[in-house]
C-alpha cells in the first residue's frame, strides 16, 4: 500500500515570488508519481509527471517537481507564480508493478496567490 | 479528439435512495477509474474497469457498483446511499495502466 502526505493544506504566496509545495510519500514498492491541478468547481488536470528517467520533470506552464528516492518526496516548484496559479493542487502516486491499481492522493495543498 | 465527460453536473438524494453516475471515456481509452471526493480532501479510489471487467477495487464497500460497456463507456451506482456520500465523484479514463485523465465530476448531495 502506498500514501501520500502534503504538509501544507494552504500556502499563500505573493505574485511573481516562488514557490514551492511539499508532496512525500511512502510505498514498499516503486512507484509513478504526478502532481494534479484542480480549479474550483473542476475536475482534476495532469499538471506533470515522473515515470521514469531524468528525476527533473517540467510542466509547459513553468512548475517542475523533482522525485527524490532517497527522501521520498517529489516537492512542487515554480519560480514565479502567476494570478491564475491559484487552485487547489494533488501529489499522487501509483505502484509501477503490474495489475489494477488506483492514484493514491494526498490532501491537497492551497495555493492561494495575492497580488 | 473528446475529453472525458460525465453526467449528469449535480444530483441530491435522499439517505436510502439509489443513485446511478455516468462516465464516457476519452477516444481510444479503454480503461475507466472512479474516485470519490469528499470536501477539504484529495480523491479516493473507488474501482478500475478495464475491457468491461473490475479491475481493482479501493476501500469501498459492495453497494458501490459499476459497469463498463463495449464503448468503454462506464456508470458507478451507489445503493442505500448515506449522508456520507455526499462527494464529488471523479470519472478517469486511460488507455490502459497509462496516465489518467479525469472528468468534471458529478457533485452528488445526498439529504
Amino acid at each position: 500500500a502506498q500514501s501520500v502526505t502534503q504538509l501544507d493544506s494552504q500556502v499563500p504566496v505573493f505574485e511573481e515570488a516562488p514557490v514551492e509545495l511539499r508532496c512525500n510519500y511512502s510505498s514498499s514498492v516503486s512507484v509513478y508519481l504526478f502532481w494534479y491541478v484542480q480549479y474550483p468547481n473542476q475536475g482534476l488536470q495532469l499538471l506533470l509527471k515522473y515515470l521514469s528517467g531524468s528525476t527533473l520533470v517540467e510542466s509547459i506552464n513553468g512548475f517542475e517537481a523533482e522525485f527524490n528516492k532517497s527522501q521520498t518526496s517529489f516537492h512542487l516548484r515554480k519560480p514565479s507564480v502567476h494570478i491564475s496559479d491559484t487552485a487547489e493542487y494533488f501529489c499522487a502516486v501509483r505502484h509501477s508493478g503490474g495489475g489494477a491499481d488506483g492514484l493514491t492522493f494526498g490532501k491537497g495543498t492551497h495555493l492561494i496567490i495575492q497580488p | 479528439e473528446t475529453g472525458v465527460t460525465q453526467s449528469p453536473t449535480h444530483l441530491i438524494k435522499t439517505r436510502g435512495q439509489q443513485v446511478t453516475l455516468r462516465c464516457s471515456s476519452q477516444s481510444g481509452h479503454n480503461t475507466v477509474s472512479w474516485y470519490q471526493q469528499a470536501l477539504g480532501q484529495g480523491p479516493q479510489f473507488i474501482f478500475q474497469y478495464y475491457r468491461e471487467e473490475e479491475n481493482g477495487r479501493g476501500n469501498f464497500p459492495p453497494r458501490f457498483s459499476g459497469l463498463q460497456f463495449p464503448n468503454y463507456s462506464s456508470e458507478l451506482n451507489v445503493n442505500a446511499l448515506e449522508l456520507d456520500d455526499s462527494a464529488l465523484y471523479l470519472c478517469a479514463s486511460s488507455l490502459g495502466r497509462d496516465v489518467q485523465f479525469f472528468g468534471p465530476g458529478t457533485r452528488l448531495t445526498v439529504l
